[in-house]
């Protein structure tokens, strides 16, 4: 079974500061991860996605994203906090060769970042 | 660019009343998808269309009706609506290959 676990509701940071949002997951075969972004009244974004290849994948906004395959987590970071990057952030997980139906979002990590 | 229209974007119902969700999209994509969100439950799937033509049930498909019209449209009807379906309901497309592209949602209270 598919599962995927943000562990903390809520993040806080001050602006300037590095952030990091934890994700850990659990797929049967090779995981296909994603974060996304979901502003006040909006429909969730994409930031950024992890297949295959480079453990460090960059997206959208300066974000980026570690895979690290012992420790089963897919962390969101950003060297620098903006106030603007307040929002609620989801990880979500599938396997890689299952139907694109069978994807899995975490409960979401609210950040918010401090003037 | 339009990506993911729905209707409407607000809407209270009174308990046993029915009504359909609209959802467009203009990307010439073959995936769409309902999903209901709730607070800290993530998003939850509904209903899954692979390609015009087909559907199939979600996670929490009691309750719920879909139609895929067309390759663009995808409708979310509720029959007799429950104050449990009381929720945020969005839909999104994709190509073959996730990622998912949604649309602003519609907030839906049922009394």
């Amino acid at each position: 079974a598919q599962s995927v676990a943000q562990p903390e509701d809520q993040v806080n940071v001050a602006e300037g500061n590095p952030l990091t949002v934890k994700c850990t997951y659990s797929v049967s075969g090779n995981p296909y991860l994603f974060w996304y972004v979901q502003y006040p009244n909006r429909g969730l974004q994409f930031l950024l996605k992890y297949i295959t290849g480079d453990n460090l994948v960059k997206g959208s906004y300066g974000f980026e994203a570690e895979f690290n395959k012992s420790q089963t987590s897919f962390h969101l970071k950003k060297p620098s906090a903006l106030v603007s990057d307040s929002a609620l952030y989801f990880c979500a997980v599938r396997d890689l060769y299952s139907s694109a139906s069978k994807i899995i979002f975490g409960s979401g990590t609210r950040l918010s970042i401090r003037p | 660019n339009a990506g993911v229209t729905q209707t409407p974007k607000f809407q209270v119902l009174k308990t046993g009343q029915s009504m359909t969700l609209q959802c467009a999209q203009d990307m010439n994509h073959n995936s769409m998808y309902w999903y209901r969100q709730d607070p800290g439950m993530g998003l939850r799937l509904i209903y899954y269309s692979a390609s015009e033509g087909t559907t199939d049930k979600g996670e929490v498909p009691n309750g719920y009706n879909v139609s895929r019209l067309n390759k663009r449209e995808f409708s979310l009807r509720l029959e007799s609506a429950a104050p449990s379906q009381t929720s945020v309901y969005f839909c999104a497309s994709s190509p073959q290959s996730q990622p998912q592209h949604f649309g602003d949602g519609t907030r839906l209270s049922i009394l």
